[in-house]
């Protein structure tokens, strides 16, 4: 089993949908969470970081479920321009070591009109 | 302004070639990593430095060297070692904060190519 896993899609959704993924970790050690965004062929951009209680920053909502070992993330009223790949990242973490992050692949959405 | 600035954008290696990729940040972050992104596989950890003149192997360091000298600088050098070296390569940084719960933040990448 990966470490980090996610569905790749590409999930097609019709402009103004609401979309969710998830990526589900295998440690149950893993501490910190996070959700990038990489547009085609650019670098990951980070999206937001989540937390145990569940985040919001405008239309994107952050949860994390410890006892199912899985991250989510919702995107509201989407737009074109979300159409990207989400990575998300895991971090099993030590106090005093540098934040070692392990990636999913990704899961592509396209935004359509 | 602040950020990871990577050089060159594109990199082609002949055979038996060592190329070096650049990275710089003026982050004042602790922490720098190197990751190889080939399609379908997400991204691999190559090395990872938590503070000069120290570093450690990642899942797939066989073929690359570092160098952490300064604080801001991390250069990568894909050696001859490397028989695979077509990809995208991303250098990132992260404050080395608790419980390591710091994000890292990327540079915009450079591909490498075999000539």
């Amino acid at each position: 089993r990966k470490e980090v896993e996610q569905d790749p899609g590409p999930f097609n959704v019709p402009e103004g949908a609401t979309v969710a993924f998830n990526c589900t970790y295998s440690n149950s050690a893993s501490q910190s969470f996070f959700w990038y965004r990489q547009d085609c062929r650019k670098e990951p951009k980070l999206l937001m970081s989540v937390y145990s209680s569940g985040n919001e920053d405008g239309r994107f909502t952050a949860q994390l479920n410890r006892a199912s070992q899985y991250i989510s993330l919702l995107i509201r009223d989407s737009k074109l321009s979300d159409s990207a790949t989400y990575l998300c990242a895991v971090n099993i973490g030590v106090t005093g070591t540098a934040s070692k992050l392990t990636f999913g692949t990704g899961t592509r959405l396209q935004v359509t009109l | 302004d602040g950020g990871i600035t990577q050089s060159p954008k594109y990199l082609f290696r002949k055979e038996g070639q060592n190329v070096t990729l650049s990275c710089e940040q003026n982050l004042n972050h602790d922490a720098m990593y190197w990751y190889r992104q080939d399609p379908g596989q997400g991204l691999r950890l190559i090395y990872y430095s938590q503070i000069v003149n120290d570093f450690q192997k990642g899942d797939i360091a066989e073929g690359y060297s570092v160098s952490r000298e300064k604080k801001e600088s991390f250069p990568l050098t894909v050696t001859s070692a490397q028989k695979n070296p077509t990809a995208f390569y991303l250098c990132a940084s992260s404050l080395k904060g608790r419980i390591s719960n710091q994000p890292q933040h990327f540079g915009d990448g450079t591909r490498l190519s075999i000539l």
